[in-house]
């Protein structure tokens, strides 16, 4: 199975900073077929982009999506209270699904 | 998107079985949709542990879980349902059903299982 690794375990930033994370697979993901996800403490994962760049119905633009191959990286810029959460990436280009182990966004 | 409704918390004791739905509030599955269990152990990441295409029928198993996973779906009442077996400690998690398209979306709220003696 493709095993994601996600980096940084843990990003300590600001309102109003922009945050980089990192999903890097084990093999290359098909077609780019890769997803993010937000979850709060307590909630559901919630889908922010799929297919690598595409932004889920009403997420923001200031999430962004890259990546092609075995690298993949989640932008936010303009860090808002809301967006501090674990942010995971998930694969579906060969099976079985796999997620990454999750980037924990906090505030510094 | 329709959103998935879960049934409540369960405890059950190591070895027993446990049976979960999820509804899809609609009222009906999309002939294009299919559901996938999720699961994620307290302070860990997340889990996929198979799926249904209900119009189908066609199920899809992660390896891990294969031999005691059972997952079904009644389209009569747009329901999808997990049955773990074998439970033990390691099975305590909280498992989502979530609508899939290769991606997750949407969620439902989560249902919580405790493996406890």
């Amino acid at each position: 199975e493709i095993v994601l690794t996600q980096s940084p375990d843990t990003l300590s930033l600001s309102p109003g900073e922009r945050a980089t994370l990192f999903c890097r697979a084990s093999q290359t993901v098909r077609s780019g077929n890769l997803a993010w996800y937000q979850q709060k403490l307590g909630q559901a994962p919630r889908l922010l982009m799929f297919d690598a760049s595409i932004r889920a119905a009403g997420i923001p633009d200031r999430f962004s999506g890259s990546g092609s191959g075995s690298d993949f990286t989640l932008t936010i810029t303009n860090l808002e209270p809301a967006d501090f959460a674990v942010y995971y990436c998930q694969q579906y280009g060969t099976p079985p699904l796999t997620f990454g182990g999750g980037t924990k966004v906090e505030i510094k | 998107q329709v959103p998935l409704v879960q049934s409540g918390a369960e405890v059950k004791t190591p070895g027993s079985s446990v049976t979960l739905s999820c509804k899809a509030s609609g009222g009906t599955f999309s002939t294009r949709n299919s559901v996938s269990w999720v699961r994620q152990a307290p302070g860990q990441g997340l889990e996929w542990m198979g799926g249904i295409t209900p119009s189908l029928g066609f199920v899809t198993i992660a390896q891990r879980f294969q031999g005691r996973l059972t997952i079904t779906a009644d389209t009569s009442t747009a329901t999808a349902y997990l049955e773990l077996s074998s439970l033990t400690f390691e099975d305590t998690a909280m498992y989502f059903c979530a609508g899939d398209q290769n991606w997750f979306d949407p969620w439902g709220q989560g249902t919580l299982v405790t493996v406890s003696s």
